[in-house]
């Protein structure tokens, strides 16, 4: 079993949906959880950053940690073409002197216009 | 401000052969981590150097060393090549060998024939 599972998609929605992507983990020892976009032929750039459970809002994005269930998901309000790209959840230990993340295998997510 | 630079972008090798990829990291980082990306797969942790110090390694046989140079640039090699190996190799830089957030460079797409 792999320490985080995520839903490799294709996800496809039209435009101006509410889009939700979710990452489920095994490891209780996490306690930083990121979400990172990657477009095609580039390499990923974080999107979101929580530290421990609860909600953070950025723009359109809002992203949900429930250590509870060991689940974390990203919403996307207003969904835009320029929105779709492969989405990375990851995530971190609390302890160490490491910066190692463990990451999703990724959602590709189409928004058509 | 440069962001992370990799060079060289795409290559082919041979099974057997060795190959090393290179990264500048981005201005006032000093600590570089490098992943390895199957196509599909979400990046998988190789290793970490911070101060010219290898800081942590994911798990990866021997053959996948690495270097920090006093510029804080750094470069992965990669020995006796398995078709295995064929994957994007991304470097990242951060702020603290402990960040979270990553800048990633575009990688570096090695192929093995």
């Amino acid at each position: 079993q792999k320490e985080v599972e995520q839903d490799p998609g294709p996800l496809s929605v039209p435009e101006g949906a509410i889009v939700s992507l979710n990452c489920t983990y095994s490891n209780s020892a996490f306690q930083y959880f990121m979400w990172y976009r990657q477009y095609s032929r580039k390499g990923p750039e974080l999107l979101m950053y929580t530290y421990s459970s609860g909600n953070k809002e950025d723009g359109r994005f809002t992203a949900q940690v429930d250590k509870s269930s060991k689940y974390i998901s990203l919403f996307i309000r207003d969904s835009q073409p320029s929105d779709s790209a492969t989405y990375l959840c990851a995530m971190r230990h609390g302890s160490g002197n490491t910066g190692k993340l463990i990451f999703g295998q990724g959602t590709t997510l189409q928004v058509k216009p | 401000e440069t962001g992370v630079t990799q060079s060289p972008t795409h290559l082919i090798k041979t099974r057997g052969q060795q190959v090393t990829l290179r990264c500048s990291s981005q201005s006032g980082h000093n600590t570089v981590s490098w992943y390895q990306q199957a196509l599909g797969q979400g990046p998988q942790f190789i290793f970490q150097y911070y101060r010219e110090e290898e800081n942590g390694r994911g798990n990866f046989p021997p053959r996948f060393s690495g270097l920090q140079f006093p510029n804080y640039s750094s470069e992965l090699n990669v020995n006796a090549l398995e078709l295995d190996d064929s994957a994007l190799y991304l470097c990242a830089s951060s702020l603290a060998r402990t960040s979270s957030e990553l800048f990633f460079g575009e990688g570096s797409r090695l192929t093995v024939l």
